[in-house]
């Protein structure tokens, strides 16, 4: 069966410009999470979606960090103003619903994002 | 401020013999924690849980043991295998609050078994 899909799958982009992260969850999956996995770290905790309540956003690192989720299913991680130290790998990921009564996160292969 | 701590950047073992994966846990209101397999270029995924009102979970080659005095959990892997050569992260869950959806990751441990 599919998995969690991301694109792309590596992203090179330039200092101070705009990149757009996608991801498609699992079917029937409600959560929908992004973590960022920077060198030699480990899983950092963005943004979560559950189903239409408001998204948890206090993972974000800054205000340059933005994510929507349309129609409950395909969910977008938008980068402003590109920097350094935003070159990571970034991971969604998506289960049934929240914590350990429901399924363990099921990741995707990740965005490797490098900033020059 | 770092809540789940895999202390080994690395691991090498022989093909055949045991692997230990450990980690430790500072948050006392964690109550259930997995363990993911990494391979390079892909996401991890998932291997083994155990919720904190047992000690010890088996599924096949891999047990996962907590002890909760101890704010401790390992994994072992017997027989160990070339295929298991990945980075393996622990992770924690907090149910009893509001953010009941965060997993917590350690930074992980690269196990290689050599042949």
């Amino acid at each position: 069966g599919a998995g969690v899909s991301q694109s792309p799958s590596n992203k090179v982009t330039e200092k101070g410009k705009d990149v757009e992260l996608r991801c498609d969850p699992i079917s029937g999956h409600t959560a929908l999470y992004w973590y960022r996995q920077s060198l030699g770290q480990g899983l950092e905790f963005l943004i979560y979606f559950q189903g239409n309540s408001a998204p948890d956003k206090s993972g974000l690192p800054s205000d340059r960090f933005s994510a929507e989720r349309t129609g409950g299913s395909v969910s977008t991680l938008t980068i402003q103003r590109t920097q350094q130290e935003d070159s990571a790998v970034y991971l969604c990921a998506s289960s049934l619903g929240a914590g350990a009564n429901n399924s363990p996160l099921h990741f995707g292969n990740g965005t490797r994002l490098t900033v020059t | 401020d770092q809540q789940v701590k895999q202390n080994s950047p690395s691991l090498s073992v022989q093909e055949g013999r045991i692997s230990i994966l450990n980690c430790d846990y500072t948050n006392s209101m964690f109550d259930y924690f997995l363990w993911y397999k990494k391979y390079p270029a892909e996401g991890p995924t998932f291997l083994i849980s155990i919720s904190s009102i047992k000690d010890k979970n088996e599924d096949g080659r891999f047990t996962v043991f907590l002890n909760k005095s101890a704010k401790h959990l390992s994994l072992h892997i017997v027989p160990s295998q070339p295929g298991d050569s990945a980075v393996y992260f622990c992770a924690a869950w907090d149910n009893s609050g509001g953010s009941n959806y965060k997993l917590t990751f350690g930074k992980g441990t690269l196990l290689t078994v050599n042949p």
